[in-house]
């Protein structure tokens, strides 16, 4: 199957530092991917959906000058969260779709971020 | 509400007994189902997308319940190796953005 790759998979970092984190979409041209953030026990809250070369589209809620992301091609999305504050501590995951009309998704392999 | 919802549990059961998780959903245009198993801190993989007809994979049953809004799995003979977070996952809307919404999640253990 499709394999999407993401890292790092564990961020520790300091308050005020960026963070990027890179998702890679290994085996196939991924014309979209999103962006989710799962706190412990809670479901993944989907933060934004960027599309190759255009900017993304940040839901309701998600600053989108704190998580900038970029999709430079199609194999290759970042999220960088700037300035990051220990409330922004939480399992990153990205994931990637193609035309395939089914809807189904391909999900990198997560970052627990943990900032101090 | 939320947009889709589902009990946490967890669901404590013994190795060889037969589970069922259940999931509402409020967007009556959504098109599309799936499960989704979690494994602690790791990504989500895909278990089985669910049609009106039902269908079954092995050991896992799924139901799809429009009028309801409502969708279930059915996991027999359970295994040690089916503990995980159980996803349901419904997408945003009637068009196909590949934009999926994510229940809470289900946990289940299976006890020797």
């Amino acid at each position: 199957g499709a394999v999407v790759s993401q890292h790092p998979s564990r961020v520790i970092c300091k308050s005020g530092t960026s963070v990027k984190i890179e998702c890679r979409s290994l085996d196939f041209q991924a014309t979209t991917m999103f962006w989710y953030r799962q706190f412990p026990k809670q479901s993944l809250m989907l933060m934004a959906t960027s599309n190759e070369g255009s900017k993304a589209t940040y839901e309701q809620g998600v600053e989108k000058d704190k998580f900038l992301i970029n999709h430079a091609s199609l194999t290759l999305s970042t999220l960088t969260v700037t300035s990051a504050h220990p409330e922004d501590s939480s399992f990153y995951i990205c994931s990637a779709s193609w035309d395939s009309g089914d809807e189904k998704l391909f999900f990198g392999s997560g970052t627990q971020l943990s900032v101090l | 509400r939320k947009e889709v919802e589902q009990d946490p549990g967890p669901f404590n059961v013994p190795e060889g007994a037969t589970v069922a998780f259940n999931c509402t959903y409020s967007n009556s245009a959504s098109q599309s189902f799936f499960w989704y198993r979690q494994d602690c801190r790791k990504e989500p993989k895909l278990l089985m997308s669910v049609y009106s007809s039902g269908n079954e994979d092995g050991r896992f049953t799924a139901q799809l319940n429009r009028a309801s809004q409502y969708i279930s799995l059915l996991i027999r003979d359970s295994k040690l190796s089916d503990s995980a977070t159980y996803l349901c996952v419904v997408n945003g809307g009637s068009s196909n953005t590949g934009k999926l919404i994510f229940g809470q999640g289900t946990t289940l253990q299976v006890k020797p």
